[in-house]
């Protein structure tokens, strides 16, 4: 596709279980980024992917989320035992390399009830 | 660990004025300052961004200045338009942990 691919677009799950979100970055793009976005408020950085190196995990909130990236290209993004608070949109952005602009996945809208 | 400040956060403006919004971040090593626009319910989109071997940079109605001795960027809108209103966010590269660090956004109102 021409564009960053999130999946699923909403996904609602009671407190406990375990979730995982994929994203699909633009074709070439060596660079996977995973931020996440409370109602009304900015981006915050979870996670980033350099090729196949491996990942910078020092905005995860807890030791309940984690992520990987298969192949250099598509990512997922699980969240284990989910409490409320995990309750947001996770977007992915993806970047040619580095320090290069980031384009923007539609998100995943997270409700934990 | 290293964060930014975006003011102001609501700003409403009647079509065809100007709209400035001003951030101020803590990277003093950061060379790179995108600004990103995001409609309600919607990604948030790249509008312009800024390397720091330049102070200026324009597109049309929209242009950027940087001034990294203050560590102050700034977006400026011309000639306002309905379509204009939505939330911007600024940006820097956190050169320690190579992603974006946002400001807290800025919520622009275009009144016809």
């Amino acid at each position: 596709g021409a564009g960053v691919s999130q999946s699923p677009s909403n996904k609602v799950t009671e407190k406990g279980k375990d979730v995982e979100l994929r994203c699909d970055p633009i074709s070439g793009h060596t660079a996977l980024y995973w931020y996440r976005q409370s109602l009304g408020q900015g981006l915050e950085f979870l996670i980033y992917f350099q090729g196949n190196s491996a990942p910078d995990k020092s905005g995860l909130p807890s030791d309940r989320f984690s992520a990987e990236r298969t192949g250099g290209s598509v990512s997922t993004l699980t969240i284990q035992r989910t409490q409320q608070e995990d309750s947001a949109v996770y977007l992915c952005a993806s970047s040619l390399d580095a320090n290069q602009p980031q384009h923007f996945g539609d998100g995943t809208r997270l409700s934990i009830l | 660990g290293e964060n930014v400040e975006q003011h102001p956060s609501t700003l409403s403006v009647q079509e065809g004025d100007s709209a400035v919004i001003k951030c101020t971040y803590s990277d003093s090593a950061s060379n790179y300052f995108p600004w990103y626009k995001q409609e309600l319910g919607k990604r948030p989109q790249l509008i312009i961004d800024i390397r720091s071997n330049v102070g200026e940079k324009k597109d049309q109605r929209i242009a950027v200045t940087l001034n990294k001795t203050a560590k102050h960027f700034s977006l400026h809108i011309t000639e306002t338009q309905p379509e204009d209103s939505a939330v911007y966010f600024c940006a820097f590269m956190d050169t320690g942990r190579r992603a974006l660090t946002f400001g807290s956004g800025t919520r622009l109102q275009v009144q016809p």
